[in-house]
């Protein structure tokens, strides 16, 4: 009974490069969250998605980040040219039904940095 | 925005000692969520609770959610090293979807 999987664990890029996390939600769900864990900051909400949908991409910078949840295949949150600031942990999180969207099973993290 | 205090923001302790952690808030949750984070890795899931002074135990950790729903508490018994880790408290505004707004946690140290 595997958890939510993320890989890679760790993801140096230098700046100006793209960076690509991904992440597979526990079997059964179907709802995928991002967060965003900065040091001295706590998680921050990125985005949403159920399959082939964005619901809330209300946390996401607008420029440079993109994420999608295909019909097949893990979810990916992409970010474009990263810069310093976008180094911290990246965690993706999975819930099973649209009514315990609350009970959320998170995933172990990417630690990206940015050289 | 709905904002989540946590206190203490640091707690060194021995074994054996009991401690509390709260988590405050100026607004309303329709769930408050509590999880353990452990260096390098995800937050794991401890407990959910959703009715105003609802209380829930599990073994040694017993939290508690307000009556109002704005703040909760987490008591641990007789704390252990294997208890050591960032404590985080969750809110969600809604039942089902919803975004969950995290406190900054308590880091939570138990010396052998």
């Amino acid at each position: 009974n595997a958890g939510v999987m993320q890989n890679p664990r760790h993801l140096v890029r230098r700046r100006g490069q793209e960076a690509r996390l991904r992440c597979s939600p526990m079997k059964g769900h179907s709802h995928v969250y991002w967060y965003r864990q900065l040091p001295e900051e706590g998680l921050k909400f990125m985005v949403y998605l159920q399959k082939e949908n964005i619901i809330d991409e209300s946390g996401m910078p607008k420029e440079r980040f993109s994420a999608e949840f295909p019909k097949e295949g893990p979810s990916i949150l992409r970010i474009q040219q990263v810069v310093r600031g976008d180094s911290a942990a990246y965690f993706c999180a999975s819930s099973p039904r649209i009514e315990q969207g609350y009970e959320q099973y998170f995933g172990p993290g990417t630690r990206l940095t940015v050289t | 925005t709905q904002l989540l205090e946590q206190s203490p923001q640091f707690l060194s302790i021995q074994e054996g000692e009991n401690l509390t952690v709260y988590c405050n808030s100026s607004s309303v949750f329709s769930s408050l969520q509590w999880y353990r984070q452990e260096p390098g890795e995800g937050p794991v899931l401890l407990v959910t609770v959703v009715t105003g002074g609802e209380v829930k135990k599990l073994k040694r950790l017993t939290f508690q959610f307000g009556d109002a729903r704005k703040d909760s508490s987490l008591h641990i018994t007789a704390a252990q090293p294997g208890d050591t880790g960032l404590y985080l408290c969750a809110g969600a505004v809604n039942s089902g979807y919803s975004t969950l707004t995290f406190g900054k946690g308590t880091m939570l140290l138990v010396s052998p």
